[in-house]
């Protein structure tokens, strides 16, 4: 079964300092992974995917995600936050499975702090 | 480049009303469809998803439906409009059949009920 976890429903860092956002999942197959970012009022926007191929993947803004097999993690990361990175971030598995089916995350509410 | 655009942006309609939002994409053809609707402070919900006109799957029984009456264009409807229905609406595309492919949304819909 297909499932995915945001470990953290909130997160306060100082602008700054590194930035670390968890997700784990679950899944029966080779599954695609993506991190997408919302700011209030407005849709989501994607920050980067893994489909199987670099494990290590770098998106927009600066921000990066690891994708550990083993751990069935893929933790959203920056090494330095900034204030306009306040938001909520949601984490996506998607697999195709006879048909494809896409879960969200619960979502994780970033502050940052001055 | 794709685009998706989302209209109105913002709404508000009394109890019983009816209601329809309009979605349409651009610079693409044959996309997947969404509509989700995101409670205050909460994840998304999958609403109705569609892989083509007329073709229609609703993920949850509700007061809602949903048509998609040309290639990329998709409509959110109600004939009475509940307390319930309150919320932020996103509509998105996918590229068809391909769970590797993101999701790519618009700026969604604000619904209040009064």
């Amino acid at each position: 079964a297909q499932s995915v976890t945001q470990l953290d429903s909130h997160v306060s860092v100082s602008e700054g300092t590194p930035v670390l956002l968890r997700c784990n999942y679950s899944s029966s197959y080779s599954p695609s992974l993506f991190w997408y970012v919302q700011h209030p009022n407005k849709g989501l926007q994607l920050l980067l995917k893994y489909t199987s191929a670099a494990t290590l993947v770098k998106g927009i803004n600066g921000f990066e995600a690891e994708f550990k097999k083993s751990e069935t993690s893929f933790h959203l990361t920056k090494p330095s936050a900034h204030m306009s990175d306040a938001a909520e971030y949601f984490c996506v598995v998607s697999e195709e499975a006879g048909g494809f089916k896409t879960i969200f995350g619960a979502g994780t509410r970033l502050f940052v702090k001055a | 480049s794709q685009t998706i655009h989302q209209w109105p942006a913002t709404l508000v309609q009394p109890v019983g009303s009816p209601l329809s939002l309009e979605c349409t994409v651009e610079g693409t053809s044959n996309p997947n469809l969404y509509w989700y609707r995101q409670a205050a402070g909460r994840g998304l919900q999958l609403l109705f998803y569609s892989v083509g006109i007329g073709q229609i799957s609703s993920e949850v029984p509700q007061n809602l439906s949903a048509s998609r009456p040309q290639d990329r264009q998709f409509i959110l409807s109600s004939k009475k409009l509940l307390l319930s229905d309150s919320g932020f609406y996103l509509c998105a595309w996918s590229v068809m059949t391909h769970s590797n492919q993101p999701q790519h949304f618009g700026d969604g819909t604000r619904l209040s009920i009064l």
